[in-house]
């Protein structure tokens, strides 16, 4: 069974940083796309960074330059590094499997999310 | 980057009507990578359609998707009270990566 666990949000001021985790079972994070998405209270679906298998990463202009997404392949475990923050980036952020993984089958697994608060 | 336009905004259906949500993206979308989520409040999204057309594991054979080039549709044949929520396309083929702003499918 695919499981998806976020940890590492909280309160930040402004210009801080904070890391997520997004530790996986069920699946390696290194064969597969994964992908972090967020959602401002009350809004819709963001999306915001994607690390392919290969290494190759992609980011939202919104947050390019001040996020940054990697991996862990001994603890299993995709991480998004994010720093300047600003009050615009607070948000639950969820973990994703996807949408690719041995063929182009959508975001499939999502983690419950971690609500990231930045306010001084 | 690839705007993803949902409509309606709400959609106020009873049980047991059919609910047609339209997805329009400004620039054409290959059908492979157009998905489709459903949220309720409190929740992660779950994937419900994928490749446009494609229902994901578990999705009952009441939902379904269809299009092409830029309009997309996703229908729900007959509504279950387990289905009213937000749904929201997904673009995944081009570089950012966009979300339509959702479409809320509530009780009449």
């Amino acid at each position: 069974e695919v499981q998806l666990v976020e940890s590492g949000g909280g309160l930040v001021q402004p210009g801080g940083s904070l890391r997520l985790s997004c530790a996986a079972s069920g699946i390696s994070v290194t064969s597969t796309y994964m992908t972090w998405v967020r959602q401002a209270p009350g809004k819709g679906l963001e999306w915001v960074s994607v690390l392919y298998h290969g290494g190759l990463t992609y980011y939202a202009d919104s947050v390019k330059g001040r996020f940054s997404i990697s991996r862990d392949s001994f603890n299993n475990t995709l991480y998004l590094q994010m720093t300047s923050l600003r009050a615009e980036d607070t948000a639950v952020y969820y973990c994703a499997k996807g949408p690719y993984s041995n063929g182009w089958y959508g975001l499939d697994y999502w983690g419950q999310g971690t609500l990231v608060t930045v306010s001084s | 980057e690839i705007v993803l336009t949902q409509s309606p905004g709400t959609l106020s259906l009873s049980p047991g009507e059919r609910a047609t949500l339209s997805c329009r993206a400004s620039q054409h979308v290959t059908t492979t990578y157009l998905g489709w989520y459903q949220q309720k409040p409190g929740q992660a999204p779950r994937l419900l359609i994928y490749g446009t057309s494609t229902r994901a594991t578990g999705i009952p054979d009441r939902f379904s998707g269809s299009g092409s080039g830029t309009d997309f549709t996703l229908t729900i044949s007959r509504l279950e009270p387990e289905d009213f929520a937000v749904y929201y396309c997904h673009q995944y083929g081009i570089s950012p990566w966009t979300f339509g702003q959702g479409t809320k499918v509530e009780i009449k």
